[in-house]
């Protein structure tokens, strides 16, 4: 299948301050990138959906000026956790795909501590 | 998107095909039947999907019923490494995992 390659693997930060992680899709082109939020023992939860070149649509719940993502070309999207605080601290998990409606790949994700 | 159901967990011995269940009764015509898994700590890993015929690739094979309200995912030979989270997901869109099945491959 298709990389996703996602970056940091993990990060510790100081409260209040503020943490991009990265998402790139290596062989392919993608045209939508989804983010998500991995708490310990749940699921994923959807944060947002990005197309390129436009504004992401957020999730309910989900705070945009908070959660600052771009998607400035086919191939990378970054997520920027801002004045991150420790509730902020979880699995971030990112994925890419051409089309909606086709498979999805994941990166690998990012474990952010806020300490 | 549908709303799907799973069992919370399932042992299987290796060696042995692992079936996996999902039911998915409010499914729609336009809707697609993924399954992804996700090894502790890792991010999910596309498994197969499929529309309403049934689907087989080098990982697994996707049964489908044909009124479409279950689905059941076939891994052939289990191995250790398979123990993970199975997502069964249904959507026309974007991807919305719910609990998913804890499989568990016992030596």
């Amino acid at each position: 299948g298709a990389v996703v390659s996602q970056h940091p693997s993990w990060v510790i930060c100081k409260s209040g301050t503020s943490v991009k992680i990265e998402c790139r899709s290596l062989d392919f082109q993608a045209t939508t990138m989804f983010w998500y939020r991995q708490f310990p023992k749940q699921s994923l939860m959807l944060m947002a959906t990005s197309n390129e070149g436009s504004k992401a649509t957020y999730e309910q719940g989900v705070e945009k000026d908070k959660f600052l993502i771009n998607h400035a070309s086919l191939t990378l999207s970054t997520l920027t956790v801002t004045s991150a605080h420790p509730e902020d601290s979880s699995f971030y998990i990112c994925s890419a795909s051409v089309e909606v409606l086709t498979e999805a790949f994941f990166g690998q994700g990012t474990r952010l501590t806020v300490v | 998107d549908a709303k799907t159901t799973q069992p919370p967990s399932m042992d299987c011995a290796e060696g042995r095909a692992a079936n996996l269940p999902c039911n998915h009764s409010t499914i729609s015509g336009n809707e697609y039947v993924y399954w992804y898994r996700q090894i502790h700590s890792q991010g999910p890993q596309y498994i197969i999907h499929g529309l309403k015929n049934n689907e087989t690739n080098e990982m697994a094979s996707l049964i489908i019923t044909e009124d479409r309200k279950s689905s059941t995912l076939i891994l052939p030979h289990a191995t250790l490494r398979d123990t993970a989270v199975y997502y069964c997901i249904v959507t026309g869109s974007g991807l919305t995992f719910g609990k998913g099945t804890h499989l568990i491959i016992q030596p």
